[in-house]
């Protein structure tokens, strides 16, 4: 199993449509967990952190399930500006709280 | 505030070369990542410093790759002799926080 596995896509999503993507990982010591966001030819940026208790910015809310060991986010009323790679990011592993390891990311067309 | 700096934003060479790249942290920041990026893939850390030591360089392949730290601010990577499959973006980036990662540009390298 991959440390940090996501659905590459890409998904087709029309305008105005709610998104969700899932992100597993392997190792149970992680700790902490964000979603980046990258453009075509551009660097990745921090989109959100995951919280344990779920979190909410505006149209964006990410969930951590730590018994299956996934994190996902969702995007609601989507908009083209919405379309980029979204990465999914893990922290920490055994005796490495600072390890950090990106998924591939998953790619995401919002269509007009 | 200036973000993370990259030298050059792109360069081409033949197979066998050698090429440098520069970077400049966000000022402060005590940690700085040099990731690898292939087209389609996530970024793939390549070295870790914290200040001017080495915190993971575990996949840096180090018969071809080197970097340093000195005086623990900027950065230098450097691929001797290159070969086609290191065309890729190098991407460094700084963090204060752990996670929370600021990306610069990056250095596109294409090897002919």
């Amino acid at each position: 199993r991959k440390e940090v596995e996501q659905d590459p896509g890409p998904f087709n999503v029309p305008e105005g449509a709610t998104v969700a993507f899932n992100c597993t990982y392997s190792n149970s010591a992680s700790q902490s967990f964000f979603w980046y966001r990258q453009d075509c030819r551009k660097e990745p940026k921090l989109l959100m952190s995951v919280y344990s208790s779920g979190n909410e910015d505006g149209r964006f809310t990410a969930q951590l399930n730590r018994a299956s060991q996934y994190i996902s986010l969702l995007i609601r009323d989507s908009k083209l500006s919405d379309s980029a790679t979204y990465l999914c990011v893990v922290n920490g592993e055994m005796n490495r709280d600072d390890k950090i390891i990106f998924g591939k990311g998953t790619r995401l067309h919002i269509l007009p | 505030e200036a973000g993370v700096a990259q030298s050059p934003r792109y360069k081409i060479i033949e197979k066998r070369q050698s090429v440098a790249f520069w970077c400049n942290p966000i000022s402060g920041h005590a940690t700085l990542y040099w990731y690898q990026q292939i087209l389609g893939q996530g970024p793939k850390l390549l070295i870790q410093f914290q200040n001017n030591g080495v915190v993971d360089d575990s996949q840096l392949p180090k018969d071809r790759f080197s970097a340093e730290r000195l005086k623990g601010v900027d950065s230098t990577l450097k691929i001797q002799p290159a070969k086609l499959e290191d065309s890729a973006v190098y991407l460094c980036a700084s963090s204060l926080v752990t996670g929370e990662l600021f990306f610069g540009e990056g250095s596109r390298l294409t090897v002919l």
